[in-house]
């Protein structure tokens, strides 16, 4: 059984929508992270939440926002949402004390018409 | 300027021969060295890591790397592919207990029966 679940699978929006990507672990970590993979760049991390508190945020854009409503939710909105926006959301998490042993799940992948 | 360079897109290796993915970073002060493997439509799986110690690091299913200082370079290494390890194989760099991931671009493993 998967243990961070990614929902959904698959998203497609139209541009200037609002999408949100639902991420939940069921490993018992207190850290929780979103990456994003797109075609033009490699795997590039988004932000990470230690105990449900934004602990960094290499995002640039504002439109991009994590909600955390429980210590194993860490859902990711995104606002006015444009085609460079297509990419795969990956979730991940860890335990604080051992932030180098990530584990992902499989992804939203998100298409933006 | 924190980077990872994976030179390969693609690779192709018979199935039984040997495998080399190189991988090189740049890293200030003493980084978490990384190889994950993402098979298609799923997420990122740690293959290993190496943070200190003998410098060649034995990862799961048969897959090795070496650490060499002086080279900036963790190359991902197995003895005789099998046609399961046909996937994309990242090569990825964090600071201690961050939680952050830099990844390389990545490189294509193809195998021929």
């Amino acid at each position: 059984d998967p243990k961070i679940i990614q929902k959904p699978k698959y998203l497609v929006a139209v541009t200037g929508s609002e999408k949100i990507l639902i991420c939940e672990q069921y490993l018992g970590h207190n850290a929780m992270y979103w990456y994003r993979q797109s075609a033009k760049k490699p795997l590039e991390f988004m932000f990470s939440y230690s105990y449900q508190k934004l602990m960094d945020n290499q995002t640039a854009s504002s439109r991009f926002q994590p909600q955390s409503s429980k210590k194993n939710h860490l859902d990711l909105q995104i606002t006015a949402l444009k085609p460079d926006d297509s990419a795969t959301y990956f979730c991940a998490s860890s335990q604080p004390t051992s932030a180098e042993t990530l584990y992902f799940g499989s992804g939203t992948r998100l298409t933006v018409l | 300027a924190q980077s990872v360079t994976q030179p390969d897109a693609r690779v192709t290796v018979s199935e039984g021969a040997s495998l080399q993915l190189r991988c090189k970073y740049s890293y200030s002060g003493t980084p978490y060295l990384f190889w994950y493997v993402q098979y298609p439509r799923q997420g990122l799986q740690l293959l290993l890591k190496y943070y200190s110690g003998d410098p060649v690091v034995q990862g799961v299913n048969g897959f090795e790397a070496e650490f060499i200082k002086s080279n900036s370079s963790f190359h991902l290494r197995k003895a005789s592919v099998h046609w399961s390890d046909s996937a994309v194989y990242f090569c990825a760099v964090m600071g201690y207990n961050q939680g952050k991931l830099i990844f390389g671009q990545g490189t294509k493993l193809s195998i021929k029966p």
